[in-house]
């Protein structure tokens, strides 16, 4: 089945304990994006990969890293999370860099930071 | 900044109604315009997807519809149906690999 699955499904940590939230999609697709959601802010992007080894920032960059080493997989790392981190990650890919075609989104990831 | 407004933020109608939900953009160089579901506690699904040359996609009683020189996107609904109670979110997508939300419009049809 095609999908884009992430892991945890849910999280809680504490202050500055690092964090690896996991990305993989069976697609073949070419862009992957990992977006934040949060009450009376919407959607909001915050990195985006057009290809294996090429990562852009999103609008919300700050506290986050990412990398791209192989096409499926697109982790998102919070290497100090702080407790306004807590919000619910998604992740999509999409087939081509091009914005041709539509974003397929994860299931969510919801992280509570204390 | 890329900015994309969605109106009204909530909507109650009566099942079997017609209605219109209505995205604004602020970029007029756009690529694409995407419409999305989400249901509570849920990821996002894509409903209809339109290139930035085109003016409509149709998809079962979903229309969507593309004005790019007044900055504007419509998703109209056909006869409504209490399935389709849901948050719809727009998103533009921009400067390739950038994609700007809307906040959603939560759409509420009663039986």
């Amino acid at each position: 089945e095609a999908q884009v699955t992430q892991n945890p499904r849910y999280l809680i940590t504490v202050t500055g304990k690092k964090l690896t939230v996991t990305c993989s999609q069976n697609m073949n697709h070419e862009y992957m994006s990992w977006y934040r959601q949060d009450p009376g802010l919407g959607l909001r992007q915050i990195y985006y990969s057009m290809n294996v080894e090429v990562t852009d920032k999103g609008d919300v960059p700050e506290g986050y890293k990412v990398s791209r080493k192989e096409k499926r997989n697109f982790p998102l790392i919070l290497e100090s999370p702080s407790p306004n981190q807590t919000s619910l990650y998604f992740c999509a890919s999409s087939p081509n860099s091009g914005f041709t075609d539509t974003q397929y989104f994860g299931p969510g990831t919801r992280l509570t930071v204390l | 900044k890329q900015e994309v407004t969605q109106i009204p933020a909530a909507l109650s109608v009566p099942e079997g109604e017609n209605l219109v939900l209505n995205c604004s953009f602020t970029d007029s160089a756009i690529y694409n315009l995407q419409w999305f579901r989400q249901d509570p506690g849920k990821g996002l699904t894509s409903l209809l997807l339109i290139q930035s040359s085109q003016r409509e996609q149709t998809s079962g009683r979903l229309n969507a519809s593309l004005d790019k020189s007044s900055g504007r996107s419509t998703l109209y609904i056909a006869a409504s149906q209490p399935g389709d109670s849901a948050t719809y979110l727009c998103a533009m997508g921009a400067n390739a690999g950038k994609s700007t939300f809307g906040d959603g419009t939560t759409l509420t049809v009663k039986p």
